[in-house]
């Protein structure tokens, strides 16, 4: 596509559900990538694919969070048991050089009730 | 402690009344400083890379320029659709997955 994709666009869940967030990264690029914006701070990086390589996850916050990309493309992330901490905008990017800038998505917008 | 520090936190200019925004690090290794327009309810979009110390690039209204331990981003006779949070962020060596750090941004509102 013509940019990067992420659904829902907004997404409201009960404490203890889970969900699933979709990015769709632009076509031929190989790396994704996951942020979380929270009100007033900063992007949080969550995690990074590149290629078949295996993804960096060293920015998730806890085991509630997982994320996988399938056949090199579409990128799904799951969080567990959701708290009211993880209310947040939970944007993808992708890349063909991370060094030439990322194209980010317009974000989920996550609320936790 | 912050290793990115955005100033001022909001800014607020009259149209045509130039000004800057501060973007400092504490980084060493530094790979890329990157400078992002974020509009309300969508995501960061990219303006700029900066590879090394001297470098400079423009677009529009717009001029980044980068020290060893600073980025200014420089905003000439804004307009009103200037409006924006900017963000900036850096990538460095060592810092692993090509992972950018970002600072909070400067909020900056030109009024008409």
């Amino acid at each position: 596509g013509a940019g990067v994709s992420q659904s829902p666009s907004n997404k409201v869940t009960e404490k203890g559900k889970d969900v699933e967030l979709r990015c769709d990264p632009i076509s031929g690029h190989t790396a994704l990538y996951w942020y979380r914006q929270s009100l007033g701070q900063g992007l949080e990086f969550l995690i990074y694919f590149q290629g078949n390589s295996a993804p960096d996850k060293s920015g998730l916050p806890s085991d509630r969070f997982s994320a996988e990309r399938t056949g090199g493309s579409v990128s799904t992330l799951t969080i567990q048991r959701t708290q009211q901490e993880d209310s947040a905008v939970y944007l993808c990017a992708s890349s063909l050089v991370a060094l030439y800038g990322y194209t980010f998505g317009s974000g989920t917008r996550l609320t936790v009730v | 402690e912050d290793q990115v520090t955005q100033s001022p936190e909001a800014l607020r200019l009259q149209e045509g009344e130039s000004s800057s925004l501060n973007c400092s690090y504490t980084v060493s290794g530094l790979r890329g400083l990157f400078w992002y327009r974020q509009d309300p309810g969508k995501g960061p979009e990219f303006l700029f890379t900066l590879y090394s110390a001297g470098e400079e690039k423009e677009k529009e209204r717009l001029k980044a320029t980068l020290t060893k331990k600073e980025s200014f981003l420089h905003i000439t006779a804004p307009k009103p659709e200037d409006s924006a949070t900017y963000l900036c962020a850096y990538m460095y060596s060592g810092g692993g997955a090509d992972g950018l750090t970002f600072g909070k941004g400067t909020h900056l509102i030109i009024q008409p």
